[in-house]
């Protein structure tokens, strides 16, 4: 099975500043058909999670473009150029491209 | 708007069965592939099973196979989620997926004696 790793684990930020999470993966998440089936996910506590990115880079509909994500092959990275209130949450990695499709761990963030 | 509502979960013994029910409203269900995912408590989110459009591919995760039994039925625009031989390790809030990108709200499934 495909292993993704996030760092960090916990992410105590600064409202204002930016925020960093990465996500490696144990092999290639390049698909035969060429696409990278690679997202991020966000979940506010006592909500359902909520897709942020798909295809490695995709902002999905409605995700405040304070978020990035990019990365390829192998290593992933979300961004946030200046963390909100409402950015607290966990995070989490996904891919798609090899069965069984396998989450990070979560990563945290908090103010 | 697409609205995936889940329900059937509940409380049942170690050893036990439950059916998850997901009805999906405002997109052409039988054009997409639909999945479960589960968070179990203090735990991060899984991947449980997928079933392609027409029903005719289902993959599972390795600690459900043989256990669980996903299916679909079109015609109502509803997904299933059949669970047997439940242990204390499948408590967690269920998720219906479309995509990756709609999620329902959840519904909870405890297996406790």
């Amino acid at each position: 099975d495909v292993v993704l790793t996030q760092s960090p684990l916990s992410l105590p930020v600064t409202l204002g500043q930016p925020a960093s999470i990465s996500c490696r993966s144990s092999q290639s998440l390049v698909h035969s058909d060429g696409n990278t089936h690679f997202n991020w996910f966000q979940q506010r506590p006592g909500q359902s999670p909520r897709r942020l990115f798909y295809k490695a880079s995709n902002r999905d509909s409605g995700v405040p473009d304070r978020f990035s994500a990019s990365g390829s092959g192998t290593d992933f990275t979300l961004q946030i150029s200046r963390v909100e209130a409402e950015d607290v949450g966990v995070y989490y990695c996904m891919q798609a491209t090899h069965w069984p499709h396998t989450f990070g761990q979560g990563t945290k963030l908090e103010i | 708007e697409v609205q995936l509502v889940e329900s059937g979960g509940g409380l049942v013994q170690p050893g036990g069965s439950l059916r998850l029910f997901c009805a999906a409203s405002g997109f052409t269900f039988s054009n997409y592939w639909m999945s479960w995912l589960r968070r179990a408590p203090g735990k991060g989110l899984e991947w449980v099973a997928t079933i392609k459009e027409d029903g005719s591919e289902e993959y599972y995760v390795d600690s459900v196979k043989g256990r669980f039994t996903i299916s679909r039925d079109n015609a109502r625009n509803s997904l299933h989620l059949q669970m047997n031989s439940l242990r204390a390790e499948d408590t967690a809030v269920y998720y219906c997926v479309r995509n990756g990108q709609n999620w329902g709200q959840g519904t909870l499934v405890m297996v406790s004696s």
